[in-house]
């Protein structure tokens, strides 16, 4: 079962422009992760921010967590072709004691030259 | 080595065949996982082995048996398989087992193995 629903389902930008992706869940959390995957390929961590956090940077990556709302989001800057990929949030549960993280349904980015 | 390796990279297979799916890590994680993930979804557990022992099982039908002979490795035992299980089958690793809390870690993914069930 899915635990996080994530919009826009796909985005299509500029090259140089900035590219938000949000994230909402369900149960209160530990902490959530976003991803990146490239087509048919592994996914790769990008940045974890904790349920004590509301804001984390890296490099042109910036991450926000509202868990009044139960939403995240990941901006990204100035982006590049390099940045098309399917994105994903990864969410555990505080209420939970196996160790294992859900997806959330991704955002398709494409960026046009 | 900071890389989970995957073999094979594709794999087809007839529903009576019988074949292994393969994961190395050598990070020293402790935690190894199985996903699977179909076109246009995200993955979905399948297995997570704790310490070599199996700690989540997903309600996974038993055509799909896992093994970790070690904590290096982790297998994927298939067998009788279905059209409909034809996927990217990931394998991914994290640092710690089972923590307390459920607070979880970031998870190192290999490629993917990307099976097609005849």
């Amino acid at each position: 079962s899915q635990q996080g629903e994530e919009d826009p389902q796909a985005l299509s930008i500029q090259e140089g422009e900035n590219a938000t992706m949000n994230c909402s869940y369900k149960t209160s959390i530990n902490n959530l992760q976003w991803y990146r995957q490239n087509s048919g390929r592994g996914l790769v961590h990008l940045i974890l921010i904790r349920s004590n956090e509301r804001e984390k940077h890296s490099g042109r990556l910036r991450v926000t967590l509202d868990t009044s709302k139960k939403s995240s989001s990941l901006l990204i800057t100035a982006s590049r072709a390099a940045d098309t990929a399917s994105y994903f949030c990864a969410t555990d549960s505080r209420y939970s004691s196996a160790s294992k993280i859900i997806f959330g349904s991704g955002t398709r980015l494409s960026i046009r030259p | 080595d900071t890389e989970v390796t995957q073999t094979p990279k594709h794999l087809v297979m007839g529903m009576t065949n019988k074949k292994s799916l393969k994961c190395e890590q050598h990070m020293g994680h402790r935690a190894m996982y199985w996903y699977k993930q179909k076109a246009k979804k995200p993955p979905e557990l399948m297995f997570v082995y704790s310490y070599e022992k199996l700690s989540i099982n997903e309600s996974v039908p038993s055509r799909f048996s896992p093994e970790c002979p070690n904590s290096s490795l982790l297998n994927l035992h298939l067998h009788a398989l279905q059209p409909e299980d034809s996927a990217l089958y990931l394998c991914a690793s994290s640092p710690a087992g089972d923590t307390a809390g459920g607070r979880q870690e970031t998870q190192y993914f290999g490629p993917g193995t990307r099976l097609l069930v005849l």
